[in-house]
């Protein structure tokens, strides 16, 4: 199975800050990458696909980049909607993997 | 509008078969592969079963596989999750996605808002 690891695990940032999370896969998943964002209680979103394809309707204050193994999302200038827990999905092989979540609280 | 409703759900004790289901509208439901996923209170997100989008294709996460089975109606446009010989350990929101093609190698596109599965006695 792939392992996928997100670090930080929690971070907590001030509105209008730049935050950067990464992902790391335990072996090579092309751009197969996908990121979620989650409010307590609510279902995951869909932020980005295919490492950095913004999902319709998502604003491009998000973006991600990163192939192979390593990855990153970033929020350009966080606001007061994003703070949630956020978490990378590969999608290369099964069974599909998800990282442990980052979540990402006002400072 | 793509909506996923889950339903089925609700306190359940070991050893027990519920079956969860996912009415789907606001899209071509015979035309997209479909999954659960599942998160436990308070922790992270655990893929547990794929059907392609003819149901002639399914794939199971090894925690599951032999126990949960997986199954869609596209004259319903439903999907259902049989579960059987339940665990404590498979307490968790049971959330029905949809992929973004009708192929496995996709990412999830749409989320339902989770039906709560608890196992106890």
């Amino acid at each position: 199975d792939i392992q996928m690891t997100q670090s930080p695990s929690s971070l907590s940032a001030s509105v209008g800050d730049r935050v950067t999370i990464t992902c790391r896969a335990s072996q090579g998943i092309n751009n197969y990458l996908a990121w979620f964002q989650q409010k307590p209680g609510k279902a995951p979103k869909s932020l980005i696909y295919a490492a950095s394809s913004l999902q319709s309707g998502v604003p491009s204050k998000f973006s991600g980049s990163g192939s192979g193994t390593d990855f990153t999302l970033t929020i350009s200038s966080l606001q007061p909607e994003d703070f949630a827990t956020y978490y990378c999905q590969q999608y290369n092989s099964y069974p599909l993997t998800f990282g442990g979540g980052t979540k990402v609280e006002i400072k | 509008e793509v909506q996923l409703l889950e339903s089925g759900g609700g306190l359940v004790q070991p050893g027990g078969s519920p079956r969860l289901s996912c009415a789907a509208s606001g899209f071509t439901f015979s035309s997209y592969a479909m999954s659960w996923v599942r998160q436990a209170p308070g922790k992270g997100l655990e893929w547990v079963s794929g059907i392609s989008n003819s149901g002639g294709g399914t794939n199971y996460a090894d925690s599951v596989k032999g126990r949960f089975t997986i199954s869609r109606d596209n004259s319903k446009n439903t999907l259902y999750l049989q579960m059987n010989s339940l665990r404590v350990e498979d307490t968790a929101i049971y959330y029905c996605a949809k992929y973004r093609s009708s192929g496995w190698y996709s990412d999830f596109d749409f989320w339902g808002q989770g039906t709560l599965v608890t196992v106890s006695s």
